[in-house]
């Protein structure tokens, strides 16, 4: 299959940890990255290879990824964490890239 | 430091070409394990990745649109362009470039690190 699912909402109250999930079958073969996008910005990568943060992304993101699911973390949610947050990993034939459908974060 | 920006029309008539050029700085995309990806985002929904050039000159395109995609790249001039044939309004969106470096982890990764701010594409007789 070349789909990855995510819930398309999640909520957390401020201060909270949250996790966002992405399934697919690929998700056992090939590791995930992770993506923010806030309105009318461009996407920023926030994971990498399942659990690595790029320079500038604070610790309170975590990734990991077990079986065919893949899950982000944040600890401490923040208001600026609210966003849409995707993943992305090879297909399962691996030629292509593919996006899950998106999750809403919305911090209370 | 890394910038990419994507240029091209902003308004499209339906069945024409759409030609979208990403230019970049701060990277070679003649470097090993260095590609460019373009992605879209139609109005209110998901990205939806479209293809994807390699350093070596190899090419991968989403499947479903395989046959109306072509990506190239002129390494002089630090350019990745992407052409549509026959374009339709479901094709409006906003197109992304995006730098997507191939590193090997068990198995080799894509991931996209640099985004540029992306250009909206309108298709509307």
């Amino acid at each position: 299959s070349s789909e990855l699912t995510q819930d398309p909402a999640v909520s957390v109250a401020l201060g909270q940890t949250v996790r966002i999930t992405c399934q697919g079958d690929s998700l056992r073969l090939y590791y995930v990255s992770w993506y923010q996008q806030k309105p009318r910005q461009a996407p920023l990568l926030v994971i990498y290879g399942n659990n690595n943060r790029p320079s500038g992304i604070p610790d309170r993101f975590f990734g990991s990824s077990s079986g065919n699911t893949a899950s982000l973390t944040i600890t401490g949610a923040q208001s600026a964490d609210e966003a849409d947050y995707y993943c992305n990993s090879r297909d399962i034939s691996g030629d292509q890239l593919v996006f899950g459908g998106g999750t809403k974060l919305t911090v209370l | 430091q890394v910038t990419l920006r994507e240029s091209g029309p902003a308004l499209v008539k339906p069945t024409q070409t759409l030609t979208l050029t990403c230019t970049f700085s701060g990277f070679s995309l003649t470097s090993s394990g260095m590609c460019v990806s373009w992605i879209r985002q139609p109005p209110g929904k998901a990205l939806e990745w479209l293809a994807r050039i390699d350093w070596d000159d190899a090419e991968y395109y989403k499947t479903s649109l395989k046959t109306r995609l072509t990506i190239s790249k002129d390494t002089t001039r630090n350019q990745v362009v992407l052409t549509m044939t026959n374009v339709d309004p479901v094709d409006t969106a906003t197109y992304y470039c995006a730098r997507t470096p191939q590193v090997f982890l068990d198995y080799y990764h894509y991931y996209m690190d640099v985004w540029g701010e992306g250009t909206t594409v309108t298709v509307s007789s």
